[in-house]
């Protein structure tokens, strides 16, 4: 989705260091959202937002924490990463209408060694 | 058991045919549903949405949804190897706002051979 840019794109990091994954939106969208991806257990919410500084908490927000500081911009930051956080992370956002659905970046691949 | 089941696949169809890709769930709060498709290193993009039971339709694709068997698929007529993607279903109750509460399948990777 041409709106939704995810920075890096990939990134390799040591275990025990600080990551933190940047998603830009263009599209005015309230909500934006933190998933990550993995065989097996398909898209999984990490943590959301629903307007600036205003986030809380997915199914899988353990390790994690999110800053929304603009509309535009949705942090997601690894304080000390571990192995099992290797994932693909997508950013999404949305108008938050009911019938409204995620428009996703194109995703970023994290590898922890 | 997870809320939704989606068969991984893979899945291996000539060009031309008709495919059929399916998800059950079990919880009967689920009221929108959803089709993204995902071509490889890239996000999903939303394919068809369909509230409640009944069928959608655009171009070759169709959604059908059964809330009395919790099931649901997606059927793509006349598949061309451009349909070669992984296809997640997802689905989600009321919500107060946004899709917080979303429900992904797991996908179902599909390749259509020329």
């Amino acid at each position: 989705d041409a709106g939704i840019t995810q920075s890096p794109r990939h990134k390799v990091t040591e275990t025990g260091t600080p990551v933190t994954l940047r998603c830009h939106q263009t599209e005015n969208h309230r909500y934006m959202y933190w998933y990550r991806q993995d065989p097996g257990h398909g898209l999984r919410l990490i943590h959301y937002s629903y307007g600036v500084k205003d986030t809380d908490k997915g199914e899988v927000s353990d390790g994690y924490s999110v800053s929304r500081s603009k509309t535009e911009d949705f942090l997601l930051t690894l304080e000390s990463a571990t192995s099992s956080q290797t994932s693909v992370y997508f950013c999404a956002s949305s108008r938050g209408d009911l019938d409204d659905p995620l428009h996703f970046g194109n995703g970023t691949r994290l590898t922890v060694t | 058991q997870k809320e939704v089941e989606q068969d991984p696949g893979p899945l291996s169809v000539p060009e031309g045919a008709i495919v059929s890709l399916n998800c059950t769930y079990s919880n009967s709060a689920f009221q929108y549903f959803m089709w993204y498709r995902q071509y490889s290193r890239k996000g999903p993009e939303l394919l068809m949405y369909t509230y409640s039971s009944g069928n959608k339709e655009d171009g070759r694709f169709t959604a059908q949804v059964d809330k009395s068997s919790k099931y649901i698929s997606l059927f793509i007529r006349d598949s061309q190897p451009s349909d070669s993607a992984t296809y997640l279903c997802a689905m989600r109750g009321k919500s107060n706002f946004g899709n917080e509460k979303l429900t992904f399948g797991t996908g179902t990777r599909l390749t259509i051979i020329p």
